[in-house]
């Protein structure tokens, strides 16, 4: 199975300061069809995860363009550019190139 | 709006069975692959199973193959997850999920004597 590495595992940022979550993969996520299906999620304590990005660097709709994805191959990274009271909480990675699709241990985005 | 709701958790005894459901609405669902997550509290999320868009395609986490089934009917909007022989590590919260993006609001089983 593919494995995702997040780092850090802990996060501690101040309101209004950049955060940025790596994502690292044991295997290339580019599939045979040329598309790269690496996703992040959000979630907040008893919530579902809420998807944010999609094929790498796309944005779902309603997600603030504060957030933004990138990277290539095996190698991404999630950066907030300015952290709000909303964005706490924790943040996965995951593949849905190579089945099954797996997740990264999880960011856990807290207030400094 | 999507909607999926989940239903059917609950506890049951180890080597169990238990039967999850799922109603869609808000989309057109046969156009859509679906798939059942879960998440062990305070723990990480595991893909569990994904169905096709006609239900020929099924694929299943190794940790559940040959004890668990994922199946659908598209003219009632449901998709469902038959879980046997269920065993403690199977505790968790199973969310019904559309396209990787919807996700419900998760039913908890619990496997435990």
């Amino acid at each position: 199975d593919v494995v995702l590495t997040q780092s850090p595992l802990s996060l501690p940022v101040t309101l209004g300061q950049p955060a940025s979550i790596s994502c690292r993969s044991s295997q290339s996520l580019v599939h045979s069809n040329g598309n790269t299906y690496l996703l992040w999620f959000h979630q907040r304590p008893g919530q579902s995860p809420r998807r944010l990005i999609y094929n790498v660097y796309n944005r779902d709709s309603g997600v603030p363009d504060r957030f933004s994805g990138s990277g290539s191959g095996t190698d991404f990274t999630l950066k907030i550019s300015r952290v709000e009271a909303e964005d706490f909480g924790i943040y996965y990675c995951m593949q849905a190139t190579h089945w099954p699709h797996t997740f990264g241990q999880g960011t856990e985005l807290e207030i400094k | 709006e999507v909607q999926l709701v989940e239903s059917g958790g609950g506890l049951v005894q180890p080597g169990g069975s238990v039967r999850l459901s799922c109603v869609a609405s808000g989309f057109s669902f046969g156009d859509y692959w679906m798939s059942w997550l879960r998440q062990v509290p305070g723990q990480g999320l595991e893909w569990v199973a994904h169905i096709g868009r006609d239900g020929s395609e099924k694929y299943y986490v190794d940790s559940v193959k040959d004890r668990f089934t994922i199946s659908r009917d598209n003219r009632g909007n449901l998709v469902f997850l038959q879980m046997n022989s269920l065993r403690a590590e199977d505790t968790a919260v199973y969310y019904c999920v559309k396209d990787a993006r919807d996700w419900g609001q998760g039913t908890v089983v619990t496997v435990s004597s």
